[in-house]
């Protein structure tokens, strides 16, 4: 099965400052149009998650394009611009698999204001 | 818009079963599959299966298979899933998410239901 390597998995930040945080899976999960179905996720407390990028770099409807998503192959990153206060929370990539369909998160981060 | 709704709290004993629903409105339910996420207390999220409304197949996580099942009423576009054999381990939120199929990944969830297993 893939694993999920979050890191960090606490980040303190100053608001202003951007913030970053790695990805990296067990496995490489190419498929033959070049897609890669990493997610990253967003969940403030006591909220269900929300959606911020899919495959790998792409904004969900209603994102600030304060977020941003890179990455190839196994090592990916979420990249916050400017960090505001509402950014706090846990972030969670996760990838999936076509046959079967297995799905997995990493750990998650927490991100905090200093 | 669309959007998933789940019934409410459940406390069970150990040994019961729990059986949550997730009510999909605003957008056609056979083109999307349903998802269930659960996330023990201060815990990360723990994927658990995949409903498919066309021909209802499934696939589970290895770690529940045997114990979980996933059924649809399409006439209410209700998906349920139910967990057998209750542990204390099982509490935990638990949430639906939709996805347009494998391996996409989830972008509307619904709002979580709580199950407490405690004796």
């Amino acid at each position: 099965d893939v694993v999920l390597t979050q890191s960090p998995l606490s980040l303190p930040v100053t608001l202003g400052q951007p913030a970053s945080i790695s990805c990296r899976t067990s496995q490489s999960l190419v498929y033959s149009a070049g897609n890669i179905y990493l997610n990253w996720f967003h969940q403030r407390p006591g909220q269900s998650p929300r959606r911020l990028i899919y495959e790998v770099s792409n904004r969900d409807s209603g994102v600030p394009d304060r977020f941003s998503g890179s990455g190839s192959v196994t090592d990916f990153t979420l990249k916050i611009s400017r960090v505001e206060a509402d950014d706090v929370g846990i972030y969670y990539c996760m990838l999936g698999t076509h046959w079967p369909p297995v799905y997995t998160f990493g750990q998650g981060t927490r991100l905090e204001i200093k | 818009q669309a959007q998933l709704e789940q019934s409410g709290t459940e406390v069970k004993r150990p040994g019961a079963s729990v059986k949550v629903s997730c009510k999909a409105s605003g957008f056609i339910f056979t083109n999307y599959h349903i998802h269930w996420v659960r996330q023990a207390p201060g815990q990360g999220l723990e994927w658990m299966g995949i409903f498919n409304p066309i021909g209802s197949r499934t696939t589970y996580a290895q770690k529940f298979q045997g114990r979980v099942t996933m059924t649809s009423d399409t006439s209410t576009r209700t998906v349920y899933m139910e967990l057998n054999s209750l542990k204390s381990e099982d509490t935990a939120v638990y949430y639906c998410a939709r996805a347009l199929g494998a391996p996409d990944g989830f972008d509307i969830w619904g709002q979580g239901t709580m199950v407490t297993v405690s004796s």
